[in-house]
């Protein structure tokens, strides 16, 4: 079973429109970290955030802000007013105690298209 | 300026010719890892180091080999290359639970 699951496979937005992408995790460790990366389309990977599971706070930065629920185990990603920037695909990850945070893994990545 | 540099960025070669992808860090960070990237697989991870001499499997170790006998160095060795090991391939190490990526290395086999 998929251990990172981001249903969303591409979305299409016009720019300055809401966006959420959607994560959903799975895992028996109480202690585990899950983040957000960020791939343009020249390529490299962006880490955007870290949260470990002790800490349900929600965190905005500017226009991104992340809601964790361990209640649905869902971790999921907004961006306000989005901008052609923001294209590009997103992938959420898990890393987890049990293997000393030495295994990570991915979802399959949501594309996000912003148009002008 | 903290990086992880890999080794080459793009390279083309043919079925059972081997290669090497290095990948190098100069953040003096023990963890060092390798994924590849498919399309609509995400990036799987192919194995990683905690250590000088330490090294583990990943999800999808089969047909790659590593070493790491420094600190900094973490190659990813092909001994032979097949057309299913064509895929995007990312270097990372970890400072702090987090991981940093390198820039990438696309691989197509022939």
């Amino acid at each position: 079973a998929q251990k990172v699951t981001q249903a969303q496979t591409e979305i299409s937005v016009v720019e300055k429109e809401d966006v959420t992408l959607d994560c959903v995790y799975e895992t028996r460790d109480t202690t585990y970290y899950l983040f957000w990366y960020k791939q343009p389309p020249s390529g490299e990977l962006v880490f955007l955030i870290r949260r470990n599971s002790f800490d349900e706070q929600n965190e905005i930065s500017g226009r991104y802000s992340w809601n964790f629920q361990k209640s649905t185990s869902s971790f999921n990603f907004t961006i306000t007013a989005s901008q052609v920037v923001d294209s590009a695909v997103y992938f959420c990850a898990l890393s987890e105690a049990t293997n000393n945070f030495n295994k990570f893994y991915f979802g399959s990545g949501t594309k996000l298209n912003v148009k002008p | 300026e903290a990086q992880v540099t890999q080794n080459p960025r793009y390279l083309i070669t043919v079925t059972g010719k081997k290669l090497t992808v290095t990948c190098s860090q100069n953040m003096n960070h023990e963890y060092m890892s390798w994924y590849r990237q498919d399309p609509g697989l995400g990036l799987r991870q192919i194995y990683y180091s905690m250590n000088v001499e330490v090294t583990d499997k990943g999800d999808v170790p089969e047909g790659y080999k590593v070493s790491r006998k420094e600190k900094r160095n973490f190659p990813l060795i092909l001994e032979s290359p097949s057309p299913n090991q064509t895929s995007l391939y990312f270097c990372a190490s970890r400072r702090e639970e987090t991981q940093y990526f390198g820039p990438g290395t696309r691989l197509l086999v022939l």
